[in-house]
């Protein structure tokens, strides 16, 4: 089983769309749980990142950890064809952010 | 923050042949990451580079095949040897400070 994994989709749905992405780990130990966001033929840039249980929001976006299932979510409120990229979520390992373990990461596109 | 710039931003190699990728880093990090990334696949970390000392590799990764060097707090190089096509992919530098941040990423494709 690997420690993170995320349906790599790909994932299609029209401007204003509210947007779910997934991930499941293994390691009950995990504490912070991070997404990237990775532009086509770019590196992947933080998009937010959570520490233990609960949500946490910023603008059009909110992080979700659930501890008890080992599930954590991104939602995207009302999409927009600049969203269009693969999300990643990743874990640090030991507490050391950057030595990282990422989910196969999720294809968006939103379609204007 | 920090800004990552690698060097070259994509290439295509000779099976056999080795590559050498930079990195360069705007301001002094204790640690730099390099990361692979496969096509379709997820990042992977391939080793973490300390100036002054020799790199410490993941499972699955080893120096004859990666070797690093980090001559200084800016800068750090990976290279890929005695390529073949199932080395083509992403490879990626990466440095924290407090948040990870990556360079845009070296395109290899092995031939």
């Amino acid at each position: 089983q690997k420690e993170v994994e995320q349906d790599p989709g790909p994932l299609s749905v029209p401007e204003g769309a509210i947007v779910s992405l997934n991930c499941t780990y293994s390691n009950s130990a995990f504490q912070y749980f991070m997404w990237y966001r990775q532009y086509s033929r770019k590196g992947p840039e933080l998009l937010m990142y959570t520490y233990s249980s609960g949500n946490k929001e910023d603008g059009r976006f909110t992080a979700q950890v659930d501890k008890s299932s080992k599930y954590i979510s991104l939602f995207i409120r009302d999409s927009q064809p600049s969203d269009s990229a693969t999300y990643l979520c990743a874990i640090p390992l030991s507490g050391n952010t950057g030595k990282l373990i990422f989910g196969q990461g999720t294809t968006l596109q939103v379609k204007p | 923050s920090a800004v990552i710039s690698q060097k070259p931003s994509r290439d295509i190699c000779q099976r056999g042949t080795s590559l050498t990728i930079q990195c360069q880093v705007d301001s002094q990090v204790t640690m730099m990451f390099w990361y692979r990334q496969q096509p379709g696949q997820s990042l992977t970390l391939i080793a973490t580079a300390n100036q002054g000392s020799e790199a410490t590799y993941e499972s699955g990764f080893v120096i004859d095949k990666f070797p690093i060097s980090r001559p200084n707090l800016t800068f750090s190089t990976l290279t890929v040897s005695n390529m073949s096509p199932e080395d083509s992919s992403i490879y990626l530098c990466s440095v924290t400070t407090g948040e990870a941040f990556f360079g845009q990423g070296t395109r290899l494709t092995v031939v």
